[in-house]
This record gives C-alpha cells, structure tokens and sequence, in this order.
C-alpha cells in the first residue's frame, strides 16, 4: 500500500462548480499535512497546510480526519485558473521531515 | 530573484553520458532536498542535506548517483552512465526549520531527457 494515495482523475468540472479530493495516508504517526498545486510542467507550490481543527482560506477548505487518516481538498466556485494537479503530501515521523507525495489529482475547470 | 535556483533547466543527453544538475537554495535555508518526478507520478524523495551533512538517501538514488552540498549552500546532482529510466524533472527543494510548518520551497526543476 502506498504511503499517500489519491484518486488521479481526472476531474473536469464547469466553472462555478464544486468539486472535492480525498487523500488517504497510511501512516499514523504522520505529522504534517499539506495540500500543493502544480501546474502543467511547473514546479510544485504549496496551497495550503491542513490543521486539525480544518482551515480555509477563500474559496479552499482542507479537513483532517486523523481517525479515518484522510485529508481533504474542497473548491468552492471553481474558477478556469483553478485548472492544475493537487498533490497530497504528508511529513512522516522523523527527524528529515521529508515529504511524502501522493500521485496528485488533476483537475480541469471548463467554461 | 531570491527563490530556488536551479541549472540547467533542460538537459538532453545520450545514454552512457554523465551529466550534473546544480541547486542554489534561498540564502538562509540550511535543508536542501532533491526529488525526482516523472509524468504522472507525484515527486519521489531522492536525498537530503542539512548543512553540508548528507542525511538520508532513498533507495532509489543508486550508485550512478551522488550528491554533495560542500560548504552547506548550492548543491549538485551527479548521474553517471545515464540510462533512458533517468528521464525525468528533478527537483530542488529547501527549507527552514525554524518555520512552523517547514514549508519547502521548489526550484523550477530541471527537466533531463536521456535519449
């Protein structure tokens, strides 16, 4: 099993639409989360962290479920721009802190 | 610019061939990683520098690989005897572990094609 998994996609949506991603983590004692975009051919960006408590920021909201251990990826009134592949990346336990990347979620936002 | 750096951002070369891939990280960040990424796959973690100290290698960074950070600040990516499976971006990463989240920050890549 790998250590992060995502549903690869694609996801094609209209804009305005509402469109979420899960990613499943094996390890239980990770620490961190994170969400990151990448566009095509382009480095990878952070998004946003994922706090316990859940965070938003806009129209992006990332949930932690540590019992189920997923994180989620929520995109209200998706926009064209909005058009990338989501990583999923989580910290592992450790003293390297190294990033632990899923496959990423491809998402292309139509007019 | 006070980002990643990295050079070259295309390589092209045959199989057999060596080729050396450079990081600058940004100035105060004392972590530098390199990952790999292919197409459609997320980055694969490749090794990790503190400093100059050389503190993980994935399993995946065979014996054609080597990477040095001597004097803590920009680092290279050796590959030698290239094969077509080392087609790939490779990225450069650094960080700052002062940071809450310790958030890493990636250079534009640098895309090799083995032919």
């Amino acid at each position: 099993r790998k250590e992060v998994e995502q549903d690869p996609g694609p996801f094609n949506v209209p804009e305005g639409a509402t469109v979420a991603f899960n990613c499943t983590y094996s390890n239980s004692a990770s620490q961190s989360f994170f969400w990151y975009r990448q566009d095509c051919r382009k480095e990878p960006k952070l998004l946003m962290s994922v706090y316990s408590s859940g965070n938003e920021d806009g129209r992006f909201t990332a949930q932690l479920n540590r019992a189920s251990q997923y994180i989620s990826l929520l995109i209200r009134d998706s926009k064209l721009s909005d058009s990338a592949t989501y990583l999923c990346v989580v910290i592992s336990a450790g003293n390297n802190r190294k990033l632990i990347w899923g496959l990423g979620t491809s998402l292309a936002v139509n007019p | 610019d006070t980002g990643v750096s990295q050079n070259p951002r295309h390589k092209i070369t045959k199989r057999g061939q060596n080729v050396t891939f450079r990081c600058d990280p940004i100035s105060e960040h004392n972590r530098l990683y390199w990952y790999r990424q292919t197409l459609g796959q997320g980055p694969e973690f490749l090794t990790y520098f503190q400093n100059e100290a050389q503190l993980e290698k994935s399993r995946l960074l065979s014996d054609r690989f080597s990477a040095e950070r001597p004097k803590g600040s920009f680092s290279t990516l050796e590959i030698q005897r290239t094969e077509q499976g080392d087609s790939a971006m490779y990225l450069c990463a650094s960080s700052f572990p002062g940071q809450a989240y310790n958030e890493q920050f990636f250079g534009p890549g640098t895309r090799l094609t083995v032919l």
